[in-house]
C-alpha cells in the first residue's frame, strides 16, 4: 500500500522567505510526527499530532516554526523567515496509536530544505 | 531525560565479516528500543524493535539486536555483512506509547570488498 509521502522533495529558498512542507501520512494512522535531520546531528523531534488532541510542540526550535494537521490527515510544517541554520532534511512519520505500546513509525522520504 | 549514544560515527567492515553497531541509552524505565536504517537517498526503514520479553530480537535483512539492561545497551549485529548493507544506522528510544522517538546521531557503515 501507499506509504508516507512528502512534498516537495527538494526546496531551495532565500533567507527570510517562508516555506511550507507537506506530509501525507498512511491512511488510518492517527499519529503523525515531524523530525529534522541535520548533517551529523541525527534526527531531532519537532512536533507530534495524535488524533484530535492538542499537538506536542515541545521540539519546535523557535516560534518561526509551526505545523497544522487538517482533518486528522495531511500535515503542513511552516517555517517563517527562514534562516540558513534551518537547512536540513525534514522527515515526517506516521503510526497507529493504540495507547498501550509504541507502534512502529513509518517514515516518508523527506524534504531537503536549503536556505541560501 | 532520555538520550541515545552511538559511539561510532563511522565503521568500515569487509564484506562477509561480522558487524556490531553499538547503542547505549539513558532512560529510567524499560524503554522501547528501535534500530532504523537509512540508505542513501532513502527514508528510514525499521530493522527491528524491542518492547519486552526475549532480550535477543531478530529483524529484517539478517540483523539481530540484544537488549542488556545492566549495560543500558541495545547493540545491533549481523554475522555476515553484504555490500548492500552500506548505509546509515540509527538507534532510537521511545518512552510511553504515542511519544516521539529520541534518536542517536547515527553510525555510517561502509563495506569494503
Amino acid at each position: 500500500g501507499a506509504g508516507v509521502s512528502q512534498s516537495p522533495s527538494n526546496k531551495v529558498t532565500e533567507k527570510g522567505k517562508d516555506v511550507e512542507l507537506r506530509c501525507d501520512p498512511i491512511s488510518g494512522h492517527t499519529a503523525l510526527y515531524w523530525y529534522r535531520q541535520s548533517l551529523g546531528q541525527g534526527l531531532e523531534f519537532l512536533i507530534y499530532f495524535q488524533g484530535n488532541s492538542a499537538p506536542d510542540k515541545s521540539g519546535l526550535p523557535s516560534d518561526r516554526f509551526s505545523a497544522e494537521r487538517t482533518g486528522g490527515s495531511v500535515s503542513t510544517l511552516t517555517i517563517q523567515r527562514t534562516q540558513q541554520e534551518d537547512s536540513a532534511v525534514y522527515l515526517c512519520a506516521s503510526s497507529y496509536y493504540t495507547g498501550r505500546i509504541h507502534n512502529e513509525q513509518f517514515f516518508g522520504p523527506g524534504t531537503r530544505l536549503t536556505v541560501l | 531525560a532520555q538520550s541515545v549514544t552511538q559511539p561510532d560515527i563511522h565503521i568500515t567492515v569487509s564484506e562477509g565479516a561480522s558487524l556490531e553497531l553499538r547503542c547505549n541509552y539513558s532512560y529510567g524505565a524499560t524503554p522501547y528500543l528501535f534500530w532504523y536504517v537509512q540508505s542513501p537517498g532513502q527514508g528510514l526503514q525499521l530493522l527491528l524493535k524491542y518492547f519486552s520479553g526475549d532480550t535477543l530480537v531478530q529483524g529484517i535483512k539478517g540483523f539481530e539486536a540484544e537488549f542488556k539492561r545492566s549495560q543500558s545497551s541495545f547493540n545491533l549485529r549481523k554475522p555476515s555483512v553484504h555490500w548492500s548493507d552500506a548505509a546509515e544506522y540509527f538507534c532510537a528510544v521511545g518512552a510511553k506509547a504515542g511519544t516521539a522517538l529520541i534518536f542517536g546521531k547515527g553510525t555510517t557503515l561502509s563495506v569494503s570488498s
